[in-house]
């Protein structure tokens, strides 16, 4: 069975905190990526990752970093954390397989993180 | 630009009614489409995608490329429908595109 997991289900941290969001999947794929789900935004694309070590930005990665050393984990930073970063945080995994990537990929998401910052 | 729109905050029918979720997108080459769903205190899952032609849990999804959109349709709503669904499309580096999301309610 697929499995992506984070760290944490919730998570309350105060402003200026540095914070980490961890997230492992077991699945060997090489594309992992973090989203924000906000109400009446939908998911947007934080940052994602292609391969150990490699990184791209999405289309918010302000006030965010990531860092991927190990294929299986992908974590996301806020360096200093504001109050408009409270939020639902999701993770994903995907294969970068050949069948995959000529038919469509499926992305498998994590439970997510709900993040409070007071 | 790469754009998906979903009108629809919110659609609330009544048990066995039709369903219809929208979905338009804006994308310049030939586009992949999908449909994912979060059920109630559950993670986001693929419901289906067009390139599979496949018909999940009664759900269809047909792919217009002169309208560009890629509706979801059910003929016969049931109350476990009742959930967030995100239409997304395929944007290049295996990445997705999320529409903003519409909530099916299907009240009894």
């Amino acid at each position: 069975d697929v499995k992506v997991t984070q760290s944490s289900r919730y998570l309350v941290k105060r402003t200026g905190e540095k914070v980490f969001l961890e997230c492992v999947q077991d699945m060997d794929h090489e594309n992992m990526f973090w989203y924000r789900q906000d109400p009446g935004l939908g998911l947007r694309l934080i940052y994602f990752s292609y391969d150990v070590k490699m990184k791209e930005k999405g289309d918010i990665p302000e006030g965010y970093s990531v860092s991927r050393e190990k294929k299986e984990r992908f974590s996301l930073i806020l360096e200093s954390a504001s109050t408009n970063q409270t939020s639902m945080y999701l993770c994903a995994s995907r294969t970068s397989g050949l069948a995959e990537a000529t038919i469509g990929g499926t992305q498998y998401f994590g439970p997510g993180t709900r993040l409070l910052v007071l | 630009a790469q754009r998906v729109t979903q009108p629809e905050k919110l659609l609330s029918v009544f048990k066995g009614a039709p369903v219809e979720l929208k979905c338009n997108y804006s994308y310049s080459g030939s586009p992949e489409l999908f449909w994912y769903v979060q059920y109630s205190r559950q993670r986001l899952q693929l419901l289906l995608r067009h390139i599979s032609r496949e018909s999940i849990k009664g759900f269809t999804a047909d792919l217009n490329k002169g309208e560009t959109s890629f509706h979801l349709k059910k003929p016969f709503a049931q109350e476990e429908d009742s959930a967030m669904y995100y239409c997304a499309l395929s944007g290049g580096y295996n990445k997705l595109i999320f529409g903003a999301g519409t909530r099916l309610a299907v009240h009894p």
